[in-house]
């Protein structure tokens, strides 16, 4: 079985600060992991994603996340946010099979 | 750019009343999911669906719910008698392939049951 721990529900910043969310996994087989973001009222729209490969991930909008293994962690980084970059972003992982497991979600609040 | 589209974006209903949720994946995508999201819970996995029918489903997904691909385009999901606690954000889902492992998300459509 997998499951996400998103361990920061909320996370309020700066303009222009540098943000990290926490992601920690566990599963019992290889994964594929994912950060998510939803805009208020909006769907989920993809950030960034690990397959393979190297373990920095380069994602849309700027932000980009590291996989550690040994941690067994994906925390997504941005090294300077804008207000617009205000939204709940998750963490998921998925195995061969395909389905998601989310975490909980964090609720990034960049303040001006 | 092809998207996922789902309709209604809302839909206001009785509980026991039927409703049926209605999503269009990307035409060349062979996998497709549902997922709710409780107002301020996370995302949930209810179904997969490959190749005319059922991969996996959750706890979450049973008797009441079930989902159907009646035309090669349209992918719904049926819940037969609604409850109180089936108010959600229903989002469709679809995967080209298994090697991508990405999945596009339409809208969601938000489900109020009184």
């Amino acid at each position: 079985a997998q499951s996400v721990t998103q361990l920061d529900s909320q996370v309020p910043v700066f303009e222009e600060a540098p943000v990290e969310l926490r992601c920690n996994y566990s599963s019992s087989v290889s994964v594929y992991l994912f950060w998510y973001v939803q805009y208020p009222n909006q769907g989920l729209q993809l950030l960034l994603k690990y397959l393979s490969g190297s373990t920095l991930v380069k994602g849309i909008n700027g932000f980009e996340a590291e996989f550690n293994k040994s941690q067994t962690s994906f925390h997504l980084r941005k090294p300077s946010v804008h207000i617009s970059d205000t939204a709940e972003y998750f963490c998921a992982v998925s195995d061969t099979r395909s389905r998601l497991t989310f975490g909980e979600g964090t609720q990034l609040t960049v303040n001006p | 750019e092809p998207e996922v589209t789902q309709t209604p974006s809302h839909q206001v209903t009785q509980m026991g009343q039927e409703v049926i949720l209605r999503c269009v994946p990307i035409s060349n995508h062979l996998y497709f999911y549902w997922y709710r999201q409780i107002l301020g819970q996370k995302v949930e996995f209810l179904v997969s669906f490959y190749n005319n029918e059922i991969s996996e489903k959750s706890e979450i997904f049973d008797d009441q719910f079930s989902v159907e691909r009646p035309d090669g385009s349209n992918f719904t999901l049926k819940i037969r008698s609604t409850k109180l606690e089936d108010s959600a954000m229903y989002f469709c889902a679809s995967l080209p392939g298994r090697a991508n492992n990405e999945q596009f998300f339409g809208p969601g459509t938000r489900l109020t049951v009184l």
